[in-house]
């Protein structure tokens, strides 16, 4: 079964710091990647997605995150955080079993910026 | 304006009392899912469908039933709910490539 990986479970950050949240996933064959962000007490927005191309890929609010085949890692990064930034940040991933797909979710970041 | 409603977004009841959380889409979309999120553990897909009257379990469907009998609706039906079902649930809906989705609002469910 695949899994995906969150090793930062909490990130404290100061506004204008650089962020880069890790993430890895197991499955060795095509897949497509995404990354969703949830603020307190809503529900989960797409911050962006890969699917082909070009490994870097550019979301909302200046997020972006790097494909690494090699390395199994879609790690999410934005140059300067914003006290607004301050959410739950999921890693996910799917892949095609038959004609359904499955997208399987890393556990989560959870991330602070303070002022 | 491209919606996915659930209903109700709060709910405390009690072990054994049935119970229905209810998922639409306004976008036509054939496939639809119920996730559970729990802390430190993520999202967990319950039950997913691809089309009308097709569904199948996902990584978690114990003490959870489905139903898809139109396009637009989902529900999630806990028969005999207990508390380790206590949880933040989302529908989803896929939209706009082979596998963005797009989540409701969540339903907060305490079971006591």
């Amino acid at each position: 079964a695949q899994s995906v990986s969150q090793h930062n479970h909490h990130v404290i950050l100061s506004e204008a710091a650089s962020l880069e949240l890790g993430c890895n996933y197991s499955y060795g064959g095509t897949v497509n990647l995404f990354w969703y962000v949830q603020y307190p007490g809503q529900h989960l927005q797409l911050l962006l997605k890969y699917f082909s191309g070009d490994p870097l890929v550019k979301g909302i609010k200046g997020f972006e995150a790097e494909f690494i085949k090699s390395k199994f890692s879609f790690n999410l990064r934005k140059p300067s955080v914003q006290w607004s930034d301050t959410a739950e940040y999921f890693c996910a991933v799917s892949d095609y079993t038959g004609t359904a797909s499955k997208l399987t979710f890393g556990t989560g970041t959870r991330l602070q910026v303070t002022l | 304006e491209a919606q996915v409603t659930q209903n109700p977004r709060y709910l405390i009841t009690v072990t054994g009392k049935k119970l229905t959380v209810t998922c639409s889409q306004n976008m036509n979309h054939e496939y639809m899912s119920w996730y559970r999120q729990d802390p430190g553990l993520g999202l967990r897909q319950i039950y997913y469908s691809m089309n009308v009257e097709v569904t199948d379990k996902g990584d978690v469907p114990e003490g959870y039933k489905v139903s898809r009998k139109e396009k637009r609706n989902f529900p999630l039906i806990l028969e005999s709910p207990s508390p380790n079902q206590t949880s933040l649930y989302f529908c989803a809906t896929r939209a706009g490539g082979p596998d963005t989705q797009y989540f409701g609002p969540g339903t907060r469910l305490t079971v006591l």
